[in-house]
């Protein structure tokens, strides 16, 4: 099925442990972008990616990295985990028309 | 800063019923207002969207109002049925820049 797939689903880390969240998307969309979601404070932006080859921070990109591999794939790293990044990612890529598309998201715990 | 305001931040409503969702704006330069539509577990999809030149698209039982001068927008759903429970987050942007999400609106409708 065409879309935004996120591995892993779910993932418990403990604090000090660093970790990459995969994004892959088979729509040939050039913009990616990942967000965080948290209990009240709807969707927030940490990095995007208007092409391949560029990055840029989004709202709330402290303890974060990214990498645009190719068009398709746009991972997420968190370098040292804390107890405060424990969230829901959501992948999202967007092509010409103006919506996103979003992955199923992935739950990590710090703890 | 809260660029886009959604309310209520929670929402009940019997089957059969209006659901109303409002979002307020203050960046004239808004041109793109889409209306996400996210169920548990999964990635927010999106639902609808409308441009400024038209004040109501509707599509099935959704309908977005838009009110430029207020700088107000809307998402209606008609006979409301428990298929519709969800958390549904209206947006905003500029050009093809990044849209900014409101915090989100949980809808539960009852049977």
């Amino acid at each position: 099925n065409a879309g935004v797939t996120q591995t892993p689903k779910f993932q418990v880390l403990k604090t000090g442990q660093s970790m990459t969240l995969q994004c892959a998307q088979d729509m040939n969309h050039n913009s990616m972008y990942w967000y965080r979601q948290d209990p009240g404070m709807g969707l927030r932006l940490i990095y995007y990616s208007a092409s391949e080859g560029t990055t840029d921070k989004g709202e709330v990109p402290n303890g974060y990295n990214v990498s645009r591999l190719n068009k398709r794939e746009f991972s997420l790293r968190l370098e040292s985990a804390a107890p405060s990044q424990t969230s829901v990612y959501f992948c999202a890529s967007r092509g010409r028309d103006y919506g996103y598309t979003f992955g199923s998201g992935t739950r990590l715990t710090v703890v | 800063q809260q660029q886009v305001k959604q309310s209520p931040q929670s929402l009940i409503v019997q089957k059969g019923g209006i659901s109303i969702i409002n979002c307020a704006y203050e960046n004239t330069a808004f041109d793109y207002f889409p209306w996400y539509q996210q169920f548990p577990g999964k990635g927010p999809a999106l639902l609808i969207a409308i441009r400024p030149d038209v004040s109501e698209k509707k599509e099935g039982r959704f309908t977005i109002s838009f009110n430029k001068s207020a700088k107000q927008f809307s998402l209606h759903i008609m006979d409301s049925q428990p298929g519709d429970s969800a958390t549904y987050f209206c947006a905003a942007r500029p050009g093809s820049y990044i849209p900014t999400f409101g915090r989100g609106t949980s809808l539960i409708v009852h049977p």
